[in-house]
């Protein structure tokens, strides 16, 4: 009975870099949402996706940042040429079809730091 | 404005005391949600109380709702040291936006042993 899973759970990179964020639903779960935690605040809301579908990217910067859920495999949070601000944890969380999008259950998070 | 706000900010208790946390929201909702989060981890799904719902228990939790005032109360009742996490509620858009959480800074509690 696997929740959603995250990987990797912490994630070093360097200014410039990319970073590939991996979230994969619950079993039975379609529907996927990226959030972003800062130290000492609640998580914000980035992205929601349906299998092959961004559904609404409203919480996403305009640049540099995409996310992806394809009809296999899990979902991609994609980050280039990351900066010392993109430092965060970033949270996925997953819910049914037809449940109304809640409860949504999430992940343990990538624990991204930039040098 | 900013949904979802928590007090107290910090809570400290003995075991076996209740700890209270409240919840304030600024735009209508469909429902509002609590959920855990120890150090480190991910958030947990504690419970959730729809609109038109005005109390919710869940084992040792009670969660109130009041849609007038726009406030949502969790009390926790004989805690345990267990229960050391920060506590966040959350809430949904209504109308279409509904899967968009809301959630506020959390309120770290700390129940000592």
């Amino acid at each position: 009975n696997a929740g959603v899973m995250q990987n990797p759970r912490h994630l070093v990179r360097r200014r410039g870099q990319e970073a590939r964020l991996r979230c994969s639903p619950m079993k039975g779960h379609s529907h996927v949402y990226w959030y972003r935690q800062l130290p000492e605040e609640g998580l914000k809301f980035m992205v929601y996706l349906q299998k092959e579908n961004i559904i609404d990217e409203s919480g996403m910067p305009k640049e540099r940042f995409s996310a992806e859920f394809p009809k296999e495999g899990p979902s991609i949070l994609r980050i280039q040429q990351v900066v010392r601000g993109d430092s965060a944890a970033y949270f996925c969380a997953s819910s049914p079809p037809g449940s109304d999008n809640q409860p949504q259950h999430f992940g343990d998070g990538t624990r991204l730091s930039i040098l | 404005s900013q949904q979802g706000e928590e007090d107290p900010q910090a809570l400290s208790i003995q075991e076996g005391e209740n700890a209270t946390m409240n919840c304030s929201y600024k735009t209508s909702i469909n429902n509002l949600q609590w959920y855990r989060q120890n150090s480190g981890r991910g958030l947990v799904h504690l419970i959730l109380i729809r609109s038109n719902e005005r109390e919710k228990h869940s084992g040792r939790l009670r969660v109130t709702l009041d849609t007038s005032k726009k406030s949502s109360s969790l009390l926790i009742t004989a805690s345990r040291a267990a229960d050391t996490a920060s506590y966040f509620c959350a809430t949904d858009g209504s109308g279409g936006s509904n899967y968009k959480l809301t959630f506020g800074k959390g309120t770290l509690l700390t129940v000592n042993p």
